[in-house]
């Protein structure tokens, strides 16, 4: 079957602007991740859905950063007023409940 | 704090050559250590392991993990230019989720 999704695969945007970037799982999958990788850096966990229960968001590195999952599936990771330093590419993951994760291709963010 | 620390932080070899990418960790109630090779943007897994001195396998690659000395390694024997790629381990513990990463080793494998 097909593998996580993510849309779109480059985002380019001015410094101050809000994003939306998109995760599809795999179909059937339990858990959605979403991490980020910085130039240079090792991935960086931001959030964790696992079904109906409240996700996990110790990861979120400010309170301009949110993620919803509407209906068990798709999720959309939102960044509010972006800077400088939000530019990374930010990956998602799928997850059987507690099986291993399986990676999206990722969104590459770049604010200006 | 969960930690992963991976060496090299980059490696040059050429085709034929076999290597070894070192992961040592610490983490609280320790479940899982698992190794991923990402290539352009996503992480394609490789191994999961959960218990010392088993080796895990797929065809040129191999890993183990030593939970007593909080390592594991990933051998890649005659390597291939398609190897080249960056090798990141990363750790699962209990009751968390998340996984904590290393940042990687950058292999590069010249013809």
């Amino acid at each position: 079957g097909a593998g996580v999704s993510q849309s779109p695969s480059n985002k380019v945007t001015e410094k101050g602007k809000d994003v939306e970037l998109r995760c599809d799982p795999i179909s059937g999958h339990t858990a959605l991740y979403w991490y980020r990788q910085s130039l240079g850096q090792g991935l960086e966990f931001l959030i964790y859905f696992q079904g109906n229960s409240a996700p996990d968001k110790s990861g979120l590195p400010s309170d301009r950063f949110s993620a919803e999952r509407t209906g068990g599936s798709v999720s959309t990771l939102t960044i509010q007023r972006t800077q400088q330093e939000d530019s990374a590419v930010y990956l998602c993951a799928s997850s059987f409940y507690r099986d291993t994760q399986y990676f999206g291709p990722g969104t590459r963010l770049t604010v200006l | 704090e969960d930690k992963v620390v991976q060496s090299p932080l980059s490696l040059v070899v050429h085709e034929g050559d076999t290597v070894t990418l070192n992961c040592s960790y610490e983490v609280t109630n320790f479940r899982s250590l698992l190794w991923y090779k990402q290539e352009k943007k996503a992480p394609t897994f490789l191994f999961m392991l959960t218990s010392s001195g088993i080796e895990k396998k797929s065809g040129r690659l191999s890993s183990i993990l030593d939970k007593k000395e909080l390592f594991s390694i990933l051998n890649i024997t005659a390597t291939q230019t398609g190897d080249s790629a960056i090798y990141l381990c990363a750790v699962e513990a209990l009751g968390n989720e998340k996984l904590t990463f290393g940042t990687g080793t950058r292999l590069t494998i010249i013809p």
